[in-house]
């Protein structure tokens, strides 16, 4: 069964550091969402991609989040600098469709020292 | 911003018991999805129901929907050890045009 993929899995850095994630969704997902996830509570929508095009960004702190994907495939997610408060499981998801059920990747766990 | 409200915050059973979730929204809802997370992993989608629909099941899950009383219900039947995770309500609510997931619940399934 297709997978969504996430690099790196586990990710320690120093607080002011630049740190990248990125996510290849399933082939043929034209929706594909960032999600944030502090440990306990429930996932929160970063941003939210229809093919290349942000959807809703909302949710992401545009002075240091940034979000792209190109080509509509696969993206990335970048925060500069890292704050102590971003340590967080960062998720992926894609979907066929906006109303469609998500399929989520395993995460990258931040830490942020 | 939380759409969903699960309850209880933590469940804890023998082995063989039936586990029962809650849920609880605020909007109207298109739909509402149930979603597994085992430790350290991504979730793992189990159940979509939509709005004009009141019951559904899939293997020894059932879930419930009263738009009246704005609640759902996740019924797992027989629970085994690796039923263990926290789950998550997310709902589809028809004004955000997005998915918003509830805190969870964590079930730990005790042989």
């Amino acid at each position: 069964e297709a997978e969504v993929a996430q690099s790196p899995r586990y990710k320690i850095t120093e607080k002011s550091q630049a740190v990248a994630f990125w996510c290849d969704p399933i082939s043929g997902h034209a929706t594909l969402y960032w999600y944030r996830q502090i440990l306990g509570q429930g996932p929160e929508l970063l941003v939210q991609f229809q093919d290349e095009s942000v959807v809703d960004d909302s949710q992401l702190p545009k002075d240091r989040f940034s979000a792209e994907r190109l080509k509509g495939v696969d993206s990335t997610l970048k925060i500069q600098p890292a704050e102590l408060g971003d340590s967080a499981m960062y998720l992926c998801a894609s979907s066929p469709t906006g109303d469609s059920p998500l399929h989520f990747g395993n995460g990258t766990r931040l830490t942020v020292t | 911003s939380q759409q969903g409200e699960e309850d209880p915050q933590a469940l804890s059973i023998q082995e063989g018991e039936n586990a029962t979730m809650n849920c609880s929204y605020k909007t109207s809802i298109n739909n509402l999805q149930w979603y597994r997370q085992n430790s350290g992993r991504g979730l793992v989608h189990l159940i979509l129901i939509r709005s004009n629909e009141r019951e559904k099941h899939s293997g020894r899950l059932r879930v419930t929907l009263d738009t009246s009383k704005k609640s759902s219900s996740l019924l797992i039947t027989a629970s085994r050890a690796a039923d263990t995770a926290s789950y998550f309500c997310a709902t589809d609510a028809v004004r955000a045009q997005k998915l918003v997931f509830g805190q969870g619940t964590r079930l730990t399934i005790n042989p």
